[in-house]
C-alpha cells in the first residue's frame, strides 16, 4: 500500500472549515483513499473514502487531485467535538479483508 | 443496526498472567473481524484479522493469539502477559467483500504491571 504524509498538527477556529491535507504521491491506480478519525480514548471512526472523484457525506468532503497524488479532507463547519487525530490511509482490497495501516495522523485542535 | 461490543473496558494484570479479551458484533452476519493495538502515544497496529469462523491471520508475531469460535465473536488471548503488552486494544468489523469500511468498538485499556 502507498504511504501517506500528513502534517503533525493543525488548529482550526470553531465554526470555520477545517482543511486537512494528505500526500500520497506513490498511490497506484487501484488504491483508494480512506479517512478515519480518533477522538481521545475512543476507537477510530470511519469518515469517508474515495478513488478518483470528489466525495461528500454528512460528515465531510473529500477532494482528490486529478493526478491522485494528494487529497484534502474538509470539515465544513468545525466544532469542538471535531478535535481528534485524523488518519489518511491508502489501501487496496486484500484477498482477505481490507487491511488498514494507520500512520501518525494529524492532530486537529478546534478552538473556540 | 450493527453494534460492536468489547469487554472488559479496562483491565490491570500482572506480568505473566493470562489474558482474554472478547469482542462481539450484533446485527450482521459473516463479518470480517480485526484486532488492533495502540501503545501509549503511538499509532494503531493490526494484530489479527479473520474472514470466517476458525480463520485467523496474524500480522505481527508475538505472544498473543486470536480465535473466532462463533461467527460474530472474536477473542484475543495470551498465556503469559509481558509489560510490552500494555496498550489500548481495539476490535473492529467490516462487511466482507470489496473495500468495506471498518467499524471499531470502544476498546479495552490493558495495563500490565
Amino acid at each position: 500500500d502507498a504511504k501517506t504524509t500528513q502534517p503533525t498538527s493543525m488548529d482550526c477556529a470553531e465554526g470555520r472549515a477545517a482543511n486537512l491535507p494528505c500526500n500520497h504521491s506513490t498511490i497506484s491506480g487501484n488504491e483508494y483513499v480512506y479517512w478515519y478519525r480518533q477522538i481521545h480514548s475512543q476507537g477510530p471512526q470511519y469518515i469517508i473514502h474515495g478513488l478518483k472523484n470528489n466525495e461528500t457525506n454528512e460528515m465531510a468532503s473529500l477532494i482528490i487531485t486529478e493526478d491522485r497524488k494528494s487529497s484534502t479532507l474538509i470539515l465544513p463547519h468545525a466544532t469542538l467535538r471535531d478535535t481528534a487525530v485524523y488518519y489518511c490511509i491508502v489501501t487496496t482490497p486484500g484477498n482477505y479483508g481490507n487491511k488498514l495501516v494507520f500512520g501518525a495522523g494529524t492532530i486537529l485542535r478546534v478552538k473556540s | 443496526s450493527q453494534t460492536i461490543h468489547q469487554w472488559p473496558a479496562t483491565l490491570v494484570q500482572p506480568v505473566g498472567s493470562p489474558l482474554s479479551l472478547e469482542c462481539t458484533v450484533e446485527g450482521t452476519s459473516n463479518p470480517n473481524l480485526y484486532w488492533y493495538r495502540q501503545a501509549a502515544g503511538r499509532g494503531l497496529q493490526l494484530l489479527f484479522y479473520s474472514v470466517g469462523i476458525g480463520q485467523i491471520s496474524s500480522e505481527v508475531p508475538q505472544n498473543l493469539s486470536a480465535s473466532r469460535p462463533q461467527d460474530r465473536q472474536f477473542i484475543l488471548s495470551s498465556k503469559k502477559l509481558l509489560l510490552s503488552d500494555s496498550g489500548f486494544y481495539l476490535c473492529a468489523w467490516s462487511v466482507g467483500g470489496h473495500l468495506p469500511e471498518q467499524y471499531f468498538g470502544p476498546g479495552t485499556r490493558l495495563t500490565v504491571t
